[in-house]
């Protein structure tokens, strides 16, 4: 069965420090993988994604994914967290059920406080 | 600009009464998607659709009801045989076409509460 999970639901760093947001995945084939991000009461806005190539993907406000293929990870990473960035994050995978389309299976999201 | 607009943003609703839900995008997407979003469970999807006339059900899909009569619309109707109908409700769209990479654009959601 395919899945996603986010083990934390609450990940806390100070401003400055480095972050870091888990993802692991489970799929038959290979993986399209995807971050986003969600403000309160706002819709999700698309972060980054991971279909083939490099390991490390960069993508928006200085967010970056690590994916790794042995461990079946894919954790968002930032070097150096802001204030403006506490906000849910959702891993996803896309879901290969029922034919080549984009649906795309969810994590349970993680809450990210940043500190000032 | 390009985007899907959702609408209500927030609707109050008795028990027993349906409400449609309305999603439009003018990004020129095959393919729209409505998602269900509960605390503490992710997203689930409800209802999606590749083209117009076609829907498909997602994990979801009871005691909802959709129509895909335009490639702009994706209009989603609560039923009251909906059990538990108070959530954030997400419609999304994205690309079918060769060499799309999957990514979903959403809308800003409109929050149902049941009375």
């Amino acid at each position: 069965a395919q899945s996603v999970a986010q083990p934390e639901d609450q990940v806390n760093v100070a401003e400055g420090n480095p972050l870091t947001v888990k993802c692991t995945y489970s799929v038959s084939g290979n993986p399209y993988l995807f971050w986003y991000v969600q403000y309160p009461n706002r819709g999700l806005q698309f972060l980054l994604k991971y279909i083939t190539g490099d390991n490390l993907v960069k993508g928006s406000y200085g967010f970056e994914a690590e994916f790794n293929k042995s461990q079946t990870s894919f954790h968002l990473k930032k070097p150096s967290a802001l204030v403006s960035d506490s906000a849910l994050y959702f891993c996803a995978v896309r879901d290969l059920r029922g034919g080549a389309t984009n649906k795309l299976i969810f994590g349970t999201g993680t809450l990210l406080a940043v500190q000032p | 600009d390009g985007g899907i607009t959702q609408s209500p943003k927030y609707l109050f609703r008795k028990e027993g009464q349906n409400v449609t839900l309305s999603c439009e995008q003018n990004l020129n997407h095959d393919a729209m998607y409505w998602y269900r979003q509960d605390p503490g469970q992710g997203l689930r999807l409800i209802y999606y659709s590749q083209i117009v006339n076609d829907f498909q059900k997602g994990d979801i899909a009871e005691g909802y009801s959709v129509s895909r009569e335009k490639k702009e619309s994706f209009p989603l109707t609560v039923t009251s045989a909906q059990k538990n109908p108070t959530a954030f409700y997400l419609c999304a769209s994205s690309s079918t076409g060769s060499g799309r990479t999957g990514e979903l654009f959403f809308g800003e959601g409109s929050r149902l509460t049941v009375l």
